[in-house]
């Protein structure tokens, strides 16, 4: 069974560029979580989606948007990129709601801001 | 922003020891309460989902208990091995649905 898919892996971007991160989650699991990790913040929650809804969020800015596909697949954009978002960005998938069910995390997506 | 504090924040250990961490959080308005191990350079894996008060559970050498009266979770490595060594986090979801995460505890066991 194949795990999360995260792409890029590794990706570099300049200040007021957006970026879209794409995640593949295991097939069969509906809910897809968002994470941002940073040395100063550690592993904050960014937002959930099921089934193509957005069902939780975290306390981040509009810069930070999502949506999820049909096929479960879904995307984080980030617009006008500060230097602070440079991060590792982890989504997961669970099969059922993401607080009772495991969450199955892909290898990240490290974003550098220059 | 709910507190959730993990600790001690870092842990040196033998192999062959036996440690335990703590996770902290609101006792109010509980809902469920995961612990994950994240080795570096790879994603962090699930260890145990725990929903109810005096949940105990076990996997080979580790296993979790969950007090939600008080606020607290304990995770114990019996008989520490290398391969344990990576950080470990608990991941807190109040009643509304807000999740947060502990700073999480790093364990270092030396051979």
């Amino acid at each position: 069974k194949a795990g999360v898919t995260q792409t890029p892996r590794y990706l570099i971007k300049t200040r007021g560029q957006q970026v879209t991160l794409s995640c593949s989650p295991i097939s069969g699991h509906r809910s897809v979580s968002w994470y941002q990790q940073t040395p100063g913040q550690g592993l904050q929650f960014l937002f959930e989606y099921f089934s193509e809804t957005q069902r939780n969020k975290g306390n981040f800015p509009g810069r930070f948007s999502g949506r999820q596909f049909s096929n479960s697949r879904s995307e984080m954009n980030v617009s006008t990129l500060e230097l602070g978002d440079s991060a590792l960005y982890l989504c997961a998938s669970s099969w059922r709601d993401f607080n009772t069910g495991e969450l199955f995390f892909g290898e990240g997506s490290r974003l550098t801001v220059l | 922003i709910l507190n959730v504090e993990q600790s001690p924040q870092s842990l040196h250990v033998q192999e062959g020891d036996s440690t335990n961490f703590t996770c902290s959080f609101p006792s109010s308005n509980f809902y469920a309460l995961h612990w994950y191990r994240w080795e570096t350079a790879k994603s962090p894996e699930a260890l145990f989902v725990m929903t109810l008060n005096g949940d105990e559970k076990k996997k080979g050498r580790i296993s979790a208990t969950l007090n939600t009266k008080e606020g607290y979770s304990y995770l114990y490595i019996k008989g520490s091995q290398p391969e344990d060594s990576a950080t470990y986090l608990c991941a807190f979801w109040n009643a509304g649905n807000m999740l947060t995460f502990g700073g999480g505890t790093r364990l270092m066991v030396k051979p």
